[in-house]
């Protein structure tokens, strides 16, 4: 089964540290998503790319995270410096977009835990 | 910013029981999906229902769309241990120009005690 994978699947962290995370979209999906789940605020949307290019990053902290497609089977999300309150599991999904977006379909993957002492 | 409501919070119920969950919003929505989170691993789509009123069946779970497309609702027959899990509902919104905005409700809590 096609399946979108996340790296790591978790991370402990200090305060101030770089984090990245990294995920592989399923071949031949073209557009990915980067999401943020908490018990408070459940899934919030960060950034997402469509053909690697970023369309929304609107959700993202801009002064510490940074989102990036370096190619189309690599997408990063970047945390610099990190803290506490960015605790949370960060999921990324992949899609195939076929004309409206009613007919897209997302896969998440698996998630990556990040915990920022 | 969207947002969908949805309830009850937190579920626990028997094993054959059946039961419904709501997801509620003040906007009107192209499409709202349903997906099924298990702890320690992403959602997973289970249904996308797109015209209002329209009616979907999986199984035991019947997914309906509300007429004004700003609700609907999961009603599940027969729940079986196996159904346990976060069910979260998305609502679809197309604004044009290739942006689009999918906003997540923050789930319903499911536990079905076998």
């Amino acid at each position: 089964d096609a399946r979108v994978t996340q790296t790591p699947r978790h991370k402990v962290t200090e305060m101030g540290q770089e984090v990245t995370m990294r995920c592989q979209p399923i071949l031949g999906h073209n557009t990915v998503f980067w999401y943020r789940q908490t018990m408070m605020q459940g899934l919030e949307l960060l950034a997402y790319f469509r053909n690697r290019a970023p369309l929304d990053d609107s959700g993202m902290p801009k002064d510490r995270f940074s989102a990036e497609m370096p190619d189309a089977t690599l997408a990063t999300l970047k945390i610099q410096p990190s803290e506490p309150r960015d605790s949370a599991v960060y999921f990324c999904a992949s899609g195939l977009r076929d004309g409206l977006p009613t007919n897209e379909k997302l896969f998440f993957g698996s998630g990556t835990q990040l915990s920022v002492l | 910013t969207q947002l969908l409501e949805q309830s009850p919070q937190f579920l626990s119920i028997q094993e054959g029981e059946n039961l419904t969950v709501y997801c509620n919003s003040s906007s009107v929505f192209s499409s709202l999906q349903w997906y099924r989170q298990e702890p320690g691993e992403g959602p997973v789509l289970l249904v996308t229902v797109v015209t209002g009123g329209e009616v979907k069946k999986l199984k035991r779970l019947t997914f309906q769309f509300g007429d004004a497309r700003k609700d609907s609702s999961l009603h599940i027959t027969a729940a079986q241990p196996g159904d346990t899990g976060l069910y979260l509902c998305a609502g679809s919104t197309y604004s044009g120009a290739g942006s689009y905005q999918l906003t997540f409700g923050k789930g319903t809590k499911l536990s079905v005690i076998p």
